[in-house]
């Protein structure tokens, strides 16, 4: 039972660029997330999932898109890197809750830098 | 706007002593509170959390405090050792039923440090 897992966990991007973030969770989660971590910032939620084939916008969407086409992984895309998405990002998994939170399980981070 | 500020940012403390890390909302609707631990290279991960029906849960030396009239809860680490060591962040979201989503909405986050 690995958990999250997310891919890759270090990347360095030249401006412009685009990319993929892969995030896989084996726990059978409904809901998934994308957040960014910044220094003195905390986290910060770009994009949300409560489901396969949907998709929310967080805190911080802009610049990035998201898919979730199948239950158990959910894609983050930068389409044209900016260095301001220089970051650390997480994602994190849990399970539908009978209307009360569960915990919410992190993988150990992409850290990704925009040249 | 930040609706759950954390304090303080970073803290030092001894071996065996109490480290004390507070968090203050501002959306009354709020009404779930977690805390995350957060080790350097790892994912955070739950720690203790707290619903606004009692004001005070403690599994082991860890213990959060709840005032609901003052927004305010707290993280206690009683007899706090170095591999306590780590990031903290508080956070808060609303419960809901079927269908609703639980976002969490997080605090900046505290850097703990404990000397042996």
């Amino acid at each position: 039972n690995a958990g999250v897992t997310q891919t890759p966990k270090f990347r360095v991007l030249k401006t412009g660029q685009s990319m993929t973030l892969l995030c896989a969770q084996d726990m059978n989660h409904e809901y998934m997330y994308w957040y960014r971590q910044d220094p003195g910032m905390g986290l910060r939620l770009i994009h949300y999932s409560v489901g396969e084939g949907t998709t929310a916008k967080g805190e911080v969407p802009d610049g990035y898109n998201v898919s979730r086409l199948k239950k158990q992984n959910f894609l983050l895309g930068l389409e044209s890197a900016a260095p301001s998405q220089t970051s650390v990002y997480f994602c994190a998994s849990h399970k539908l809750g009978q209307g009360a939170n569960q915990p919410q399980h992190f993988g150990d981070g992409t850290r990704l830098s925009i040249l | 706007q930040q609706q759950v500020k954390q304090s303080p940012q970073s803290l030092i403390v001894q071996k065996g002593g109490i480290s004390i890390i507070n968090c203050a909302y501002e959306n009354t609707a709020f009404d779930y509170f977690p805390w995350y631990q957060q080790f350097p290279g790892k994912g955070p991960a739950l720690l203790i959390a707290i619903r606004p029906d009692v004001s005070e849960k403690k599994e082991g030396r860890f213990t959060i405090s709840f005032n609901k009239s003052a927004k305010q809860f707290s993280l206690h680490i009683m007899d706090s050792q170095p591999g306590d060591s780590a990031t903290y962040f508080c956070a808060a979201s609303i419960e809901g039923s079927g269908g609703s989503n639980y976002k969490l909405t997080f605090g900046k986050g505290t850097l703990l440090t404990v000397n042996p």
